[in-house]
């Protein structure tokens, strides 16, 4: 993608509730990947979920799931039964094609609350 | 298996200190990245490598800073000389040649006075 934009720089949640992340970009490619990171206190980046644009089906990792839609250019992510240990930064990143480079949204800080 | 392994975890040093970062990114994958992660600029890819060879460093800031990727395993990150506006987080990550998602180190915390 050539840009990603992530809108909430902060989101709470309650404990064992579900909550939403966006996700917005902009490509001119036809086939292109999104993936979401997480970056706990530990500052360890981890890929939490992928999706392959040409798949229809939404992505699911146990309690992690992605809302896809293609036309309106929104890729959010969705944790069920929220935990304690999913607090963390959540971005969103997609590769340009060409270079390789990966393009990152500025995050989304998330805070469970117990 | 491991992952992408980076050394040392954390590094003070003092202005003007030549500072080297280290990587081991995990075995089989053919691509090497190195970011840079602050507070005001989040997220910057420095330079990134395909098969041990430089493909971009347009995101490297100035020429104080070197990477290199003798062999297939290995890759260093060299700041010479050092500022305390290089103080930041650096990545590591790598990708093999049949995906695009990239697998990143634990950083490493590098803080100049």
């Amino acid at each position: 993608a050539q840009t990603v934009t992530q809108s909430q720089p902060e989101m709470s949640v309650q404990e064992a509730e579900t909550v939403t992340l966006s996700c917005t970009y902009d490509t001119s490619e036809s086939d292109y990947y999104l993936f979401w990171y997480k970056q706990p206190p530990s500052r360890q980046m981890i890929l939490v979920i992928r999706q392959e644009a040409y798949k229809q089906q939404n992505a699911t990792e146990n309690r992690f799931s992605v809302n896809f839609q293609k036309a309106a250019k929104s890729f959010s992510l969705k944790i069920s039964d929220s935990q304690l240990g999913d607090a963390a930064m959540y971005f969103c990143a997609s590769p340009n094609f060409g270079n390789e480079k990966l393009t990152f949204g500025t995050g989304t800080r998330l805070t469970i609350i117990p | 298996d491991a992952g992408v392994i980076q050394s040392p975890r954390h590094e003070v040093t003092e202005m003007g200190q030549e500072v080297t970062l280290r990587c081991k990114p995990i075995s089989g994958h053919n691509s090497l990245f190195w970011y840079r992660q602050t507070m005001m600029r989040g997220l910057e890819l420095l330079i990134y490598f395909n098969n041990n060879v430089p493909i971009d460093d347009s995101g490297m800031p100035e020429d104080r800073f070197s990477a290199k990727m003798p062999n297939a395993s290995f890759s260093t990150l060299k700041i010479q000389p050092s500022e305390p506006r290089d103080s930041a987080v650096y990545f590591c990550a790598s990708r093999s040649g049949t995906a695009y998602e990239q697998y990143f180190g634990p950083g490493t915390r590098l803080t100049v006075t």
